[in-house]
């Protein structure tokens, strides 16, 4: 069964700050995997999806990186800004269960001014 | 652009009675899921259709039926609902299983008393 797992559980920053958030997978035979965004008492935002093909992704502030052979996978956030607070989640496509994600459970991400 | 929604958004029931979450997206994607989050557990795989008239079971499909007959709707039934079901419910859709990223619905939230 494809565990997922995220470290850290929860992160404090100063405003400003560059971090990353770290991801890891088991099994290393998925298809994609994708990085979502959810504040408190909302959906899911996607924010970034790396196919397995590729090693990377960008979108403004965020990048993405992809080692599928380490199973590993980890969110570059750069110029942290309290906006940012917020939890996100890694999943990965698997193919056992019609394509679905798989989650970690997140890292809770405090930005603070 | 309504995309993917969900109802009802918020629903209180008591144990034992029948609950239905709708779920309807308006781009004609072809796969549909749905997921439950819980605190401790994050968000799991409830069932999930590949097509109209395709469902299949995911981790946590018990207490749970599904239908598909139209592509854009998937209905979620609890036959007979429990405390253990009160949860956070998310539909997703996604246009192809291997490249294109999934999208989630804002989510229902269901108190079972």
């Amino acid at each position: 069964k494809q565990e997922v797992t995220q470290i850290p559980a929860a992160l404090s920053v100063p405003e400003g700050e560059n971090l990353v958030l770290n991801c890891s997978f088991t099994d290393s035979a998925i298809y994609n995997l994708q990085w979502f965004r959810q504040d408190p008492g909302k959906g899911l935002t996607s924010l970034l999806l790396i196919q397995s093909s590729q090693r990377e992704q960008t979108s403004g502030r965020l990048n993405a990186s992809l080692d599928k052979s380490s199973g590993r996978s980890t969110l570059y956030i750069a110029a942290s800004q309290p906006g940012d607070s917020a939890t996100y989640l890694c999943a990965v496509n698997i193919s056992n269960s019609g394509y679905a994600l798989n989650f970690g459970k997140g890292t809770s991400l405090l930005v603070t001014p | 652009d309504a995309g993917i929604t969900q109802s009802p958004r918020y629903k209180i029931t008591e144990t034992g009675r029948q609950v239905t979450l709708m779920c309807h997206q308006t781009w004609s994607h072809s796969y549909m899921f749905w997921y439950r989050q819980d605190l401790g557990h994050g968000l799991r795989l409830i069932y999930y259709s590949a097509a109209a008239d395709i469902t299949d079971k995911g981790e946590v499909p018990d207490g749970y039926v599904v239908s598909r007959s139209k592509t854009e709707n998937f209905p979620l039934t609890l036959e007979s609902a429990t405390r253990s079901q009160t949860s956070v419910y998310f539909c997703a859709s996604c246009r192809d299983s291997r490249s294109y990223e999934q999208y989630f619905g804002p989510g229902t939230r269901l108190t079972v008393t």
